[in-house]
């Protein structure tokens, strides 16, 4: 089984602030990568699809990076709504998710 | 507008069954794979089982095997998750999702069902 690392577990930022989040596959998982947000209480939303196109009406703040083994995803300028549990997910077979980065305020 | 809603969650006894059910509207159900994902209270995302569009292949996390079974009716364009034998650890809610194409990331989610495996 393919599995996902992320790190930091949790990152504390301010609004404003460049953050980055990595997420490692286990083996080769090509561009096969998708980027969710959750905020408590809610569904997962898509971000990012192929390791870095980003889905429709996501904001162009978000950008995501990588292929093989290691991914980034990246928020250039954080804002109030983006303060949430970020995962990412291997597709090339069946789906492994990460164990999430969450994103708090600093 | 998709639209994917979950039902049958609730408490169970360890040892129990639970049928969960997605009812699927807004697209042509029989030309997408569907796959379960579940959340445990404060944990991550786990991904559960998925089930190819004439439900022909079905395939299972290797921890979940033998116990949950992943079925479809196309003419009611409804995913169902049967899960025996509950465990404690069982306890989450559990989300359909729809993929793009061919098993792949998740643009659409259900809200999700509430299972709580308990005595």
């Amino acid at each position: 089984d393919i599995q996902m690392t992320q790190s930091p577990s949790t990152l504390s930022a301010s609004v404003g602030d460049r953050v980055t989040i990595t997420c490692r596959a286990s083996q080769s998982i090509s561009s096969w990568l998708a980027w969710y947000q959750q905020k408590p209480g809610k569904a997962p939303k898509l971000l990012i699809f192929q390791a870095s196109t980003l889905e429709s009406g996501v904001p162009s703040r978000f950008s995501g990076s990588g292929s093989g083994t290691e991914f980034t995803l990246t928020i250039s300028s954080l804002q109030p709504d983006d303060f949430a549990t970020y995962y990412c997910q291997q597709y090339i077979t069946l789906g492994t998710f990460g164990q999430g980065t969450k994103v708090e305020i600093k | 507008e998709v639209q994917l809603v979950e039902s049958g969650g609730g408490l169970v006894q360890p040892g129990g069954s639970l049928r969960l059910s997605c009812a699927a509207s807004g697209f042509t159900f029989s030309s997408y794979w569907m796959t379960w994902v579940r959340q445990a209270p404060g944990k991550g995302l786990e991904w559960v089982a998925n089930i190819k569009q004439d439900g022909s292949d079905k395939y299972y996390v290797d921890s979940l095997k033998g116990r949950f079974t992943i079925s479809r009716d196309n003419a009611k364009n409804s995913l169902y998750l049967q899960m025996n034998s509950l465990r404690v650890e069982d306890t989450a809610v559990y989300y359909c999702a729809r993929d793009y194409g061919s098993g792949s990331y998740y643009p659409f989610w259900g809200q999700g069902t509430l299972v709580t495996v308990s005595s």
